[in-house]
């Protein structure tokens, strides 16, 4: 069974610039999160998907941020434009129900 | 307001021992509830998962959940050097939103 996949595994950008990350999940995931952990924190919650439907996305800061899921299949998270503490690891999850997530591997995100 | 709370450590064991990590929630109406292990650089892998009150046991690890409470800890028997990583507890609330907490640093002395 493949995992979930993001890319890329790392960005790094200037202040004010744009960057897009991708996610695939593990086919058969009605759900999909996208979390932004920041070093020596845990996940923080930015928006959750139920198929292409947005579920929750009140922590994202939509202002800079977007995010869709076409199809209900992958995903992009779109930072716009990007600023120093966006800096973090941004992680895709996909599960179904209340089961376990399954991650995918990250992108670590440098803002400079 | 924090929903997912956990000591950030670092909890240190020795090697053999047993290692207790503890997580609180604010939500009531939480339902299921998660323990995930993550080494430095990578990201989170499931540990344990469990959904009623009592123990659940699974190898060297076993849950425990007390929803009167709002407890849920996670016990770490024979504890080993593979074990050091940081173990985050994730609550899927009644929002069916899965948030964690900052995570505990567990660090096994050999």
């Amino acid at each position: 069974e493949a995992g979930v996949a993001q890319s890329p595994r790392y960005k790094i950008i200037e202040k004010r610039q744009s960057v897009a990350f991708w996610c695939n999940p593990i086919s058969g995931h009605a759900t999909l999160y996208w979390y932004q952990q920041i070093l020596g924190q845990g996940p923080k919650l930015l928006i959750q998907f139920q198929n292409n439907g947005v579920v929750d996305d009140s922590q994202l800061p939509k202002d800079r941020f977007s995010a869709e899921r076409l199809k209900g299949v992958d995903s992009t998270l779109k930072i716009q434009p990007a600023k120093l503490e966006d800096s973090a690891v941004y992680l895709c999850a996909g599960g179904w129900g209340n089961s376990p997530l399954h991650f995918g591997n990250g992108t670590r995100l440098t803002v400079t | 307001q924090k929903e997912v709370e956990q000591n950030s450590g670092p909890l240190s064991v020795p090697e053999g021992a047993i290692a207790s990590l503890n997580c609180t929630y604010s939500d009531r109406g939480s339902q299921s509830f998660f323990w995930y292990r993550q080494y430095s650089g990578k990201s989170p892998e499931l540990i344990m998962f469990i959904y009623s009150n009592g123990d659940k046991e699974d190898g060297r690890f076993t849950a425990q959940l007390n929803k009167a409470s709002q407890y849920v800890s996670l016990l770490i028997r024979d504890s080993q050097p593979s074990d050091s990583a940081t173990y985050l507890c994730a609550v899927m609330n009644r929002d069916d939103k899965i948030i964690f907490g900052k995570g505990t640093r567990l660090h096994i002395l050999p």
